[in-house]
């Protein structure tokens, strides 16, 4: 079955630290690939998304992913966390299959530490 | 402001007690889903519409009912809830599937059946 994992339910990082966060999906064809962001007691916001052309997706808030189709994956990376970052992150694939079904995963919380 | 509204934000209900959970876009989306939260679980989808009269059953329709009469709206129904219904709901909307534009979702429907 298809699937997409996220590595870590929860990651921990200080502020001004990297972030990453880790998403591999099992798929053959190149789907398309998101980012969704969650806070608390709101709805998920798009934060970036990949379909065709440049591997390297720049997103809102300073995010960035990069499509390996080599490894299956689209980890999510931040050079420096901020306290606001504290969130959940669900990453999401569609088109697999040809079809128009988005799974996603999990989700991972990001916590910052002052 | 382009934006899906869910009503209500909160609810609780008893076993049995048929209900209605409304979604309504202003952006001209054919397709629109729901999708319940559920700790470590990710987003699961529920029902999908790819237009106004066309529906299809999601991975979790299992005590659910949709209709869409019109475009812009995707109201949820529970004939007969139960405990295990107990969850976060979300609905969702797309101008292409969600399969190239990534989603816009409503802020969320926390419903408790007890």
């Amino acid at each position: 079955a298809q699937s997409v994992t996220q590595l870590g339910s929860h990651v921990s990082v200080s502020e001004g630290a990297l972030v990453l966060l880790r998403c591999n999906y099992s798929s053959s064809v190149p789907p398309y690939l998101f980012w969704y962001v969650q806070y608390p007691n709101q709805g998920l916001q798009l934060l970036l998304k990949y379909t065709t052309g440049a591997t390297l997706v720049k997103g809102i808030n300073g995010f960035e992913a990069e499509f390996k189709k080599s490894e299956t994956s689209f980890h999510l990376t931040k050079p420096s966390a901020h306290m606001s970052d504290a969130a959940e992150y669900f990453c999401a694939v569609s088109g697999l299959g040809g079809g128009f079904k988005t799974i996603f995963g999990a989700g991972t919380r990001l916590f910052v530490k002052a | 402001e382009a934006q899906v509204t869910q009503n209500p934000r909160y609810l609780i209900t008893v076993t049995g007690k048929k209900l209605t959970v409304t979604c309504s876009q202003n952006m001209n989306h054919e397709y629109m889903s729901w999708y319940r939260q559920d700790p470590g679980l990710g987003l699961r989808q529920i029902y999908y519409s790819m237009n106004v009269e066309v529906t299809d059953k999601g991975d979790v329709p299992e005590g659910y009912k949709v209709s869409r009469k019109e475009k812009r709206n995707f109201p949820l129904i529970l004939e007969s809830p139960s405990p295990n219904q107990t969850s976060l709901y979300f609905c969702a909307s797309s101008s292409a599937g969600g399969a190239n534009y990534g989603y816009t979702f409503g802020s969320g429907t926390r419903l408790t059946v007890v």
